[in-house]
């Protein structure tokens, strides 16, 4: 079973601040890097599948960078809404199965 | 509309009878997957199927059995249900390579007494 560390466990944040998240992955066998974004009482919907070094993605305000040598990934959001509110979920793909983190809890306030 | 389904939504019985969580997807993807969620251990993989008749363990595949004798469906099989397999189980699918995506179900809510 993967290691898969995300930080901070949880996040509050006021309208407007910018934040960003970590997650840490074995970089050893890796295929790919998702990123999940999940509201309360829904199911998980992808945000996005890095699989190269130095990867970036963006969408809209939401962007993610990759680095597959030293096992690491960043969600960044940029002028963060209520409707941001969710856990987003990172997980490393090393074969045939995704192995989910714990996920990074961020609650933006009014 | 491209979906994944899941039936039943909730579930509440007891230990010891026989339980079937259905999961079907209607967007011809060969891979799929179920996945436990449980309070401070995030997502786990249970069981997955590369394609019809291929099935292997995740990571708690212990207490599950799983088929997938056509390619849009995937049900999870509790034999003997115990009060540890109470959790909200997620289905998912996607196309094959680890590039791709998963869309997940609306999960299944279990409580076992």
């Amino acid at each position: 079973i993967l290691n898969v560390e995300q930080s901070p466990q949880s996040l509050h944040v006021q309208e407007g601040d910018s934040t960003n998240f970590t997650c840490s992955f074995p970089s050893s066998n890796f295929y790919a890097l998702h990123w999940y974004r999940w509201e309360t009482a829904k199911s998980p919907e992808a945000l996005f599948v890095m699989t190269l070094n130095g990867d970036e993605k963006k969408k809209g305000r939401i962007s993610a960078t990759l680095n597959t040598k030293e096992g690491y990934s960043y969600l960044y959001i940029k002028g963060s809404q209520p409707e941001d509110s969710a856990t987003y979920l990172c997980a490393p793909n090393a074969g045939n199965m995704l192995t989910f983190g714990g996920g990074t809890r961020l609650m933006v306030k009014p | 509309e491209a979906q994944v389904t899941q039936n039943p939504r909730y579930l509440i019985t007891v230990t010891g009878k026989k339980l079937t969580v259905t999961c079907s997807q209607n967007m011809n993807h060969e891979y799929m997957s179920w996945y436990r969620q449980d309070p401070g251990l995030g997502l786990r993989q249970i069981y997955y199927s590369m394609n019809v008749e291929v099935t292997d363990k995740g990571d708690v595949p212990e207490g599950y059995k799983v088929s997938r004798k056509e390619k849009r469906n995937f049900p999870l099989i509790l034999e003997s249900p115990s009060p540890n397999q109470t959790s909200l189980y997620f289905c998912a699918s996607r196309r094959t390579g680890s590039n791709q995506p998963q869309h997940f179900g609306d999960g299944t809510r279990l409580s076992i007494l």
